[in-house]
């Protein structure tokens, strides 16, 4: 069955630096996701991407985070200078080109910020 | 943003007991999905609600919608080792922008 993957699996950044956070949605997917997870919490919706542009955001997501899909098959996140605050499980997802589909998630990025 | 609440936070059960989570919202929903996350794993879709009413089955889990859309809940029968994890709802604001309720996690003493 196609899924969604990310790497890496783990991440350790200092304060302050820039991560990178890769994600290949399923091959004819249109429709991608960021969401993040605090250690026992809930799923929180960051980003959603369609067609090269963000279609939503939330109030987490500020200038701080980017995305990009910067080819064919690859999604990212970037969070220029990591905070503390910042770490969290981060899940990608993608979903067929229809809306209010279910959503399709990765394994995550587990991104501690020392 | 709308809030979809869940409740309970946590729920342990011996195995083979019933289990229940319920989700309300205060505004009606056009549609509401059932995601399952394995300790360590990821969200794992499960169904999605869109009639008023609607009760669907997948072997021993029930999912309901409310006649008023407004609220949901995920029933397990006989509970099983295997159904350990978080049952998160899910309810769409905005087309691309799916909100994931609290959660309710399910813990089984075998």
């Amino acid at each position: 069955e196609p899924e969604v993957t990310q790497t890496p699996s783990h991440q350790v950044t200092q304060m302050g630096q820039e991560v990178i956070l890769r994600c290949v949605p399923i091959s004819n997917h249109l429709y991608f996701y960021w969401y993040r997870q605090i250690l026992g919490q809930k799923v929180e919706f960051l980003v959603s991407f369609y067609n090269n542009e963000i279609s939503e955001k939330s109030e987490i997501f500020d200038d701080q985070f980017s995305v990009e899909r910067p080819d064919g098959s690859n999604f990212t996140l970037k969070i220029r200078s990591t905070k503390l605050e910042d770490s969290a499980m981060y899940f990608c997802a993608s979903s067929t080109d229809r809306e209010n589909e279910k959503l399709f998630f990765g394994s995550g990025t587990q991104l501690s910020v020392l | 943003g709308q809030q979809v609440m869940q409740i309970p936070q946590y729920q342990h059960v011996q195995e083979g007991e019933d289990f229940t989570t319920y989700c309300n919202s205060s505004t009606t929903l056009s549609n509401i999905q059932w995601y399952k996350q394995r300790p360590g794993g990821h969200p794992v879709f499960l169904i999605q609600l869109v009639k008023s009413g609607e009760v669907k089955k997948q072997k021993r889990l029930t999912f309901q919608f409310g006649e008023a859309k407004k609220n949901s809940s995920l029933h397990i029968t006989a509970t099983q080792t295997t159904d350990v994890g978080t049952y998160f709802c899910a309810q769409n604001q905005g087309a691309q922008k799916l909100v994931f309720g609290q959660g309710t996690r399910l813990t089984i003493n075998p």
